[in-house]
């Protein structure tokens, strides 16, 4: 089975500049999670998506956005990027959100640099 | 606010020792917390899990113990293996208002388990 698949695996990126990371979920997910993993930290809540309707947002700037299209791939977008911007996105599937009995299945993420 | 505390930030055990990583939560809200191990250039993968309603949880070598009352919870590695050398994560998960469950994750503690 097709695990959560991300694109691209790795990005280089200069300051100001726009951002768009892709995830596709495992077959049968209807919900899709992005997190900012920044190096030596535990990853960082920043959207979640069911059914393609927006259930969460973490404490980031405006300047992250995200959607779920009708076949539950998701795409993250991130505008005007700064320095700070530099983690690996990870992206992660459930079949309804993280619980005991939807537990979350993460990609392999986005290393996205910044210069 | 830190609300789900990870230690030690670094573990070095002998091949066949116990390993053991504790964390700590805040908000009594939480009632999903699962345990996620993660390798070099991989995604967090879903390890063991448990509910509040359960004191202990046992997977193979991996045992969660669960205190309630004091708010703590661990991860037990019996007879450690190099195999096992890789960071770990605890988290908490939250039912938000969003109509989802929501993940908070600790900072994570590298595992190195020496031959």
């Amino acid at each position: 089975d097709a695990g959560v698949t991300q694109s691209p695996t790795h990005l280089i990126k200069t300051r100001g500049q726009h951002v768009t990371l892709r995830c596709s979920p495992i077959s049968g997910h209807k919900s899709v999670s992005w997190y900012q993993q920044v190096l030596g930290q535990g990853p960082q809540f920043i959207f979640q998506y069911y059914e393609k309707e927006e259930r969460g947002r973490g404490n980031f700037p405006d300047r992250f956005s995200a959607r779920q299209f009708p076949n539950y791939s998701s795409e993250l977008n991130v505008n005007a990027l700064l320095l700070g911007d530099s983690a690996l996105y990870l992206c992660a599937s459930s079949l309804e959100g993280d619980s005991y009995n939807s537990p979350l299945h993460f990609g392999n993420g986005t290393r996205l640099t910044v210069t | 606010q830190q609300q789900v505390k990870q230690s030690p930030q670094s573990l070095i055990v002998q091949k066949g020792g116990i390993s053991i990583i504790n964390c700590a939560y805040e908000n009594t809200a939480f009632d999903y917390f699962p345990w996620y191990q993660q390798f070099p250039g991989k995604g967090p993968a879903l390890l063991i899990a448990i509910r509040p309603d359960v004191s202990e949880k046992k997977e193979g070598r991996f045992t969660i113990s669960f205190n309630k009352s004091a708010k703590q919870f661990s991860l037990h590695i019996m007879d450690s293996q190099p195999g096992d050398s890789a960071t770990y994560f605890c988290a908490a998960s939250i039912f938000s208002a969003g109509g989802s469950y929501i993940p908070t994750f600790g900072r994570g503690t590298s595992l190195i388990v020496h031959p």
